[in-house]
């Protein structure tokens, strides 16, 4: 299976603060057919996920463009320029060329 | 708008078999393929199993395999899964989420496995 470490597991920010978040693959995800299939959620408190980031890259409609997604093969960022209040929570990589994994999570807090 | 709604869940004794339903509206079900995701108290997020939008293709994680069926009823809009031999650990948050992409998801259904 596909392990995907994210990190860090818990990151503090103020308002307005640009973080970022790690995923590392065990593997590569890119697909044979081109596609890197990394995308990443934002689970708020009591919430069910919801899609940020798909195609590591490629912003999902309606999602904020302080939140921007990069990487290949085997090393992907996530970056919010300009922490929000409405951004807490945790924050989820999860890879699909492979049978679907997530990561472990990461857990953004007001400092 | 598209919804997911889940249903289905609640307590159940280990051993026994329990079916989840999810009723997709605001769009064209039988073009997507979806998915099983799980949730354990406090826990991350789990893949539990995957179909393709004609059925052709099905995949589980290797801890519900052999016990848990995904199946999909196009006519219906809805997504089922059959879980057998239910354990302890299948205690979860069942969430239902539309495509590779994981751009929809319902709001969950809980399912506890205790004696």
């Amino acid at each position: 299976d596909v392990v995907l470490t994210q990190t860090p597991p818990t990151l503090s920010a103020t308002i307005g603060q640009s973080v970022s978040i790690s995923c590392r693959s065990s593997q590569s995800l890119l697909h044979s057919n081109g596609n890197t299939y990394l995308n990443w959620l934002l689970q708020r408190p009591g919430q069910p996920p919801q899609l940020l980031i798909y195609l590591v890259s490629r912003l999902e409609s309606g999602v904020p463009n302080r939140f921007s997604g990069s990487g290949s093969g085997t090393d992907f960022t996530l970056k919010i320029s300009g922490v929000e209040a409405e951004d807490l929570g945790v924050y989820y990589c999860v890879q699909s060329t492979h049978a679907p994994t997530f990561g472990g999570g990461t857990k953004l807090e007001l400092k | 708008e598209v919804q997911l709604v889940e249903s289905g869940g609640g307590l159940v004794q280990p051993g026994r078999s329990l079916k989840l339903s999810c009723l997709a509206s605001g769009f064209t079900f039988s073009n997507y393929g979806m998915n099983w995701i799980r949730q354990a108290p406090g826990k991350g997020l789990e893949w539990v199993a995957s179909i393709s939008s004609s059925s052709s293709y099905i995949y589980y994680a290797d801890t519900v395999k052999g016990r848990f069926t995904i199946s999909r009823d196009n006519a219906k809009n809805t997504l089922y899964l059959q879980m057998t031999s239910l354990r302890s650990e299948d205690t979860a948050l069942y969430y239902c989420a539309r495509h590779q992409g994981y751009d929809y998801w319902g709001q969950g259904v809980m399912v506890t496995v205790s004696s």
